[in-house]
């Protein structure tokens, strides 16, 4: 079974500058993809970004990139130039890439509130 | 917009009380996933279809059960509803199994 923790329940910063949220997960599979999603006040879950296993490639999407180190099995998302619409709670997430006929659920962590203050 | 459609957006029932909550994937998504999200639980899987087959189970009640039509939209059936049955469920779709899944706006069930 796979895990995924997010050690930092809540988190603030300025209008504008940088900040970087972390995830760390266990699984004794090889490949997977793992995702943040983004939760706004809406509630609405918004994909953020998304990253193969197999890929040494940090993906980036914009003002959000990530640091993935799959030997430490740790996939942190930096914001750049924080906006005030970026305030919602982030979630990492953790997919299998093959489990036969089994299962391919999300494995969430807890989540990381993030407030951006102008 | 993610093209996952959900309904109803709210839905208030007392205890006991039987509901439905629907699902329409993206267009071409073959899979369909429903999660639970409560204060204390976070977000919890319960049930995967495929192309119209149950392919997984979570942490699903007996009394929760759901279906994928041909058409491919799913419903959630919750029945003898507790207060602890109060949660926001979201659908999820994605184009295969192990793909990115595309979450709905969510149903916000509350229980009295």
């Amino acid at each position: 079974a796979q895990t995924v923790t997010q050690s930092q329940p809540e988190m603030s910063v300025q209008e504008a500058e940088t900040v970087t949220l972390s995830c760390t997960y266990d699984t004794s599979e090889s490949n997977y993809y793992l995702f943040w999603y983004k939760q706004p006040p809406s509630r609405q879950m918004i994909l953020v970004i998304r990253q193969e296993a197999y890929k040494q490639q940090n993906a980036t999407e914009n003002r959000f990139s990530v640091n993935f180190q799959k030997a430490a099995k740790s996939f942190s998302l930096k914001i750049s130039d924080s906006q005030l619409g970026d305030t919602a709670m982030y979630f990492c997430a953790f997919l299998i890439a093959y489990s036969g006929a089994g299962s391919y659920q999300l494995t969430f962590g807890k989540g990381t509130k993030l407030s951006v203050i102008p | 917009d993610s093209g996952v459609t959900q309904t109803p957006k709210h839905l208030i029932t007392a205890t006991g009380q039987r509901v439905t909550l629907r699902c329409s994937p993206r267009s071409g998504d073959l899979s369909v996933y429903w999660y639970q999200q409560s204060l204390d639980q976070g977000l919890q899987f319960l049930i995967h279809y495929y192309n119209g087959e149950e392919r997984a189970k979570g942490n699903i009640l007996e009394r929760f059960s759901a279906q994928q039509f041909p058409d491919l939209h799913s419903e959630l059936n919750l029945s003898s509803l507790e207060l602890g049955d109060s949660a926001l469920y979201f659908c999820a779709s994605s184009v295969s199994r192990a793909d990115t899944q595309y979450f709905g706006p969510g149903t916000r069930l509350t229980v009295l």
